[in-house]
């Protein structure tokens, strides 16, 4: 059972415009959601988060934008650039006996120039 | 500062052959470790995590274990792996405390032939 999803295995975005990243999930549980970034051949970093009090989270040229009714949420970036091409993770934490991480598929980005 | 370590970074085992993935953490006390196998093409699996020393719980049936001998440190086993064994492990650790995100490692290639 995936509990998060997102949907679109890749993407394709010019340099300078929005990227904009989708990730749904179907346990109306989970109130807190993370974002990881990922290159090749390395570990993902933790880019933003966003708590289900929040409909939006900003940082930088990045943006989360929650919508519970819809258990939908969305990655935002702008203006994007070449460094951001990698695979974004969207997770959620559950909490049996410690805080695991389920994770999306992942969606790999690619910012032409 | 905190630092993960896994080695070795990359890995070429016939089928048949043991495993031993090492992970160690530094600059903390009591983290939640966890391993992750991220396959071709596909998102963040979880294998097995850890909440203190000598406890194990495992996500997925299959023919790798895991151990926690101290505190800071996670290896994960195979007696004799399997072509399936292939992918990206991932080692990653966080604070037992909630909403903290999990941080990764560089990760280990391993191709089994």
């Amino acid at each position: 059972d995936q509990q998060v999803k997102q949907n679109s295995p890749s993407l394709s975005v010019q340099e300078g415009r929005i990227s904009i990243l989708n990730c749904d999930y179907t346990n109306s549980m989970f109130d807190y959601f993370l974002w990881y970034k990922k290159y090749p051949a390395e570990g993902p970093t933790f880019l933003i988060s966003i708590s289900s009090i929040k409909d939006k989270n900003e940082d930088g040229r990045f943006t989360v934008f929650l919508n519970k009714s819809a258990k939908h949420l969305s990655l935002h970036i702008v203006p994007s650039q070449p460094g951001d091409s990698a695979v974004y993770f969207c997770a959620a934490p559950t909490f049996q006996g410690a805080q695991k991480l389920v994770f999306g598929q992942g969606t790999r980005l690619t910012i032409n120039p | 500062s905190q630092t993960i370590h896994q080695w070795p970074a990359t890995l070429v085992q016939p089928v048949g052959s043991p495993l031993s993935l090492e992970c160690t953490v530094e600059g903390t006390s009591n983290p939640n470790l966890y391993w992750y196998r991220q396959a071709a093409g596909r998102g963040l699996q979880l294998l097995f995590y850890s909440v203190g020393i000598g406890q194990i719980s495992s996500e997925v049936p299959q023919n790798l274990s895991a151990s926690r001998p101290q505190d800071r440190q996670f290896i994960l086993s195979s007696k004799k792996l399997l072509l399936s064994d292939s992918g990206f492990y991932l080692c990653a650790w966080s604070l037992g405390t909630s909403y903290n995100e999990q941080f990764f490692g560089p990760g280990t290639r391993l191709t089994v032939l």
